[in-house]
């Protein structure tokens, strides 16, 4: 079975700087999907950044990039020039694609950014 | 375009009481799923179905049963709920072709 670890509960950054929240799964799969979301205090899940494990390029959206290592089963966020909108709880999610469509998430990194 | 919706938003249920949690999507999407999230815990996999029809069990089956009779919507019941059972809830569907995740907005569901 899939598991994914997000090992720091809470994170804090000042804004403008570049903060990195980790994460790491356990999979036999060979081809599967990545994902980080967001989550503000409105609940609502806003997709940051997704990676498909073939591709060895690491993503990148804007201020978001992530460094996947596929053989460590690592997919860490950074997140640069940090902003005051950035606070919120980050989850790191995977997904075996191919007809079954299995989606686990991880238990969350609160971020607060500070001004 | 709706998009994903969840009703109802809030319930409050004493235990033992049944429940059934509705959930549809008007994307034309295959897979949907169901999540429970609770402080510390993240969100969790009730059960996902990846097509009309079928169901497959997640993280934390136990205590819920769901039912996906058409492709449009997918419903969480609870049979008898229990203190342990208070949360918010999410459904979810995927879009295989876009490879993108819609989430509905979510029930905050206690059990007294």
């Amino acid at each position: 079975a899939q598991t994914v670890t997000q090992s720091q509960p809470e994170m804090s950054v000042q804004e403008a700087e570049t903060v990195t929240l980790s994460c790491t799964y356990d999979t036999s799969e060979n081809n599967y999907y990545l994902f980080w979301y967001k989550q503000p205090p409105s609940r609502q899940m806003i997709l940051v950044i997704r990676q498909e494990a073939y591709k060895q390029q690491n993503a990148t959206e804007n201020r978001f990039s992530v460094n996947f290592q596929k053989a460590a089963k690592s997919f860490s966020l950074k997140i640069s020039d940090s902003q005051l909108g950035d606070t919120a709880m980050y989850f790191c999610a995977f997904m075996k694609p191919l007809g079954t469509d299995k989606l686990i998430f991880g238990t969350g990194t609160r971020l607060q950014v500070f001004p | 375009n709706a998009g994903v919706t969840q009703t109802p938003k809030f319930q409050v249920l004493k235990t033992g009481q049944s429940m059934t949690l509705q959930c549809a999507q008007d994307m034309n999407h295959n897979s949907m799923y169901w999540y429970r999230q609770d402080p510390g815990m993240g969100l969790r996999l009730i059960y996902y179905s990846a097509s009309e029809g079928t169901t497959d069990k997640g993280e934390v089956p136990n205590g819920y049963n769901v039912s996906r009779l058409n492709k449009r919507e997918f419903s969480l019941r609870l049979e008898s709920a229990a203190p342990s059972q208070t949360s918010v809830y999410f459904c979810a569907s995927y879009d295989r072709v876009n490879e993108k995740l819609f989430f509905g907005s979510g029930t905050q569901l206690s059990v007294l």
